[in-house]
């Protein structure tokens, strides 16, 4: 079965600061991953994602993630934190037309 | 712009009750979801619709039903609510064609307390 796992329920970075948002996953086959970002109040929307053209993706908002198959990773990076970045974070693999999420991380930049 | 809508950003209702949350998409997306959202577990898909009047279940649709009569509404029903059910329920779809790897637009959520 696909799932995804992310590491760190909540993180705390100061604005200027490197994000880094952990995410492995588990998958049989090659997967397609997804980060999407939820802002308060508000739904989901998607950062970026990997369909296997491109190992680095680049993403909105001066995101990036880089699947690395030996590590079965993930990860979600953002060079410089800044304030509007305060979110929840979600990490997901597609089965089938269908996702699988993971528990989400929350952020919170410090001024 | 896309968008998904859902009828009610707030809603409280009783032990019993029977409750219809409903979702609309402007985007003519085949596909439709219903998810509900929990601290610490994420998102966990409730049922999943591919077409009018079809329909699959997700990993936890006990106590849920769906129906989608029209290709762009897709509803929701608790039959008999419980508290359990107090949770926030998130609605997406996506196109079919193109692969697993379409982006799914979710409507801003219904954060419904069951007392």
């Amino acid at each position: 079965a696909q799932s995804v796992t992310q590491l760190g329920s909540h993180v705390s970075v100061s604005e200027g600061a490197l994000v880094l948002l952990r995410c492995n996953y588990s998958s049989s086959v090659p997967p397609y991953l997804f980060w999407y970002v939820q802002y308060p109040n508000q739904g989901l929307q998607l950062l970026l994602k990997y369909t296997s053209a491109a190992t680095l993706v680049k993403g909105i908002n001066g995101f990036e993630a880089e699947f690395k198959k030996s590590e079965t990773s993930f990860h979600l990076t953002k060079p410089s934190a800044h304030m509007s970045d305060a979110a929840e974070y979600f990490c997901a693999v597609a089965r089938d037309y269908k996702l699988s999420f993971g528990a989400g991380t929350t952020v919170t930049v410090r001024a | 712009d896309v968008k998904v809508t859902q009828s009610s950003r707030y809603l409280v209702k009783r032990t019993g009750e029977k409750v219809f949350l409903e979702c609309v998409q402007d985007m003519d997306h085949e596909n439709m979801f219903w998810y509900r959202q929990d601290p610490g577990l994420g998102l966990r898909l409730i049922y999943f619709s591919y077409d009018v009047k079809m329909k699959e279940k997700g990993d936890i649709p006990e106590g849920y039903s769906v129906s989608r009569e029209k290709k762009e509404r897709f509803s929701l029903i608790l039959e008999s609510a419980s508290t359990n059910q107090t949770s926030m329920y998130l609605c997406a779809s996506s196109r079919a064609s193109g692969g697993y790897y379409n982006e799914q637009f979710f409507g801003p959520g219904t954060r419904l307390t069951v007392l």
